[in-house]
């Protein structure tokens, strides 16, 4: 069974304007990864977050985790039509080795 | 460095047919993984392995074999091949061997089982 789950699954906006994709889980946590897969490829890793961090950027990105509400949020702000993509949340449970992907949100960034 | 190489790209098999999904790193990684991707459900772990001569199963393993005879090499048999697994599989590797960095994916093999 997936461990995480993207809200929404599917988001089409403005360039310029932010992204907001959320992702809960289930069990406890070693990390949460987001990762960018474009249409037709392979993924890409954007971000990684360990279980003792609350918050983390990289360039035009912006990841939170709330470890009690088994909940993170991946930003996008200033999108470009270059962010369309699928973004997937991934957990690394306590007991490591098993990295389990969400379904992913689809987001459309129109020009 | 080419990162992660996955063959074939594309392949078509019947029902009951054998293959081999080939992946190669050359990053050093000790632990890689296969996972097959279907529409709609993000990608599913089959199996992984956290180095030469050791792997373990993820949570879809049942009607796939693997093995790790080398750092670099981590193929995915599919003994009898059926519908159920026309999917496309990607193989990741991370330079941990638990597995808690981040994965480097290949580009994917898409299989169809007619």
């Amino acid at each position: 069974s997936q461990q995480g789950e993207e809200d929404p699954q599917a988001l089409s906006i403005q360039e310029g304007e932010n992204a907001t994709m959320n992702c809960s889980y289930k069990t406890s946590i070693n990390n949460l990864q987001w990762y960018r897969q474009n249409s037709g490829r392979g993924l890409v890793h954007l971000i990684l977050i360990r279980s003792n961090e609350r918050e983390k950027h990289s360039g035009r990105l912006r990841v939170t985790l709330d470890t009690s509400k088994k909940s993170s949020s991946l930003l996008i702000t200033a999108s470009r039509a270059a962010d369309t993509a699928s973004y997937f949340c991934a957990t690394l449970g306590t007991g490591g080795f098993k990295t389990i992907f969400g379904a992913g949100t689809r987001l459309f960034v129109k020009a | 460095n080419a990162g992660v190489t996955q063959t074939p790209k594309f392949q078509v098999l019947k029902t009951g047919q054998s293959m081999t999904l080939q992946c190669a790193q050359d990053m050093n990684h000790e632990y890689m993984s296969w996972y097959r991707q279907d529409p709609g459900m993000g990608l599913r772990l089959i199996h992984y392995s956290v180095g030469a001569g050791i792997t373990d199963q993820g949570e879809v393993p049942n009607g796939y074999n693997v093995s790790r005879s080398t750092t670099e090499d981590f193929p995915l048999r599919l003994l009898s091949a059926a519908p159920s697994q026309t999917s496309v599989y990607f193989c990741a590797s991370s330079y941990s061997s638990s597995g808690t960095g981040e994965l480097f994916f290949g580009e994917g093999s898409r299989l169809t089982v007619l």
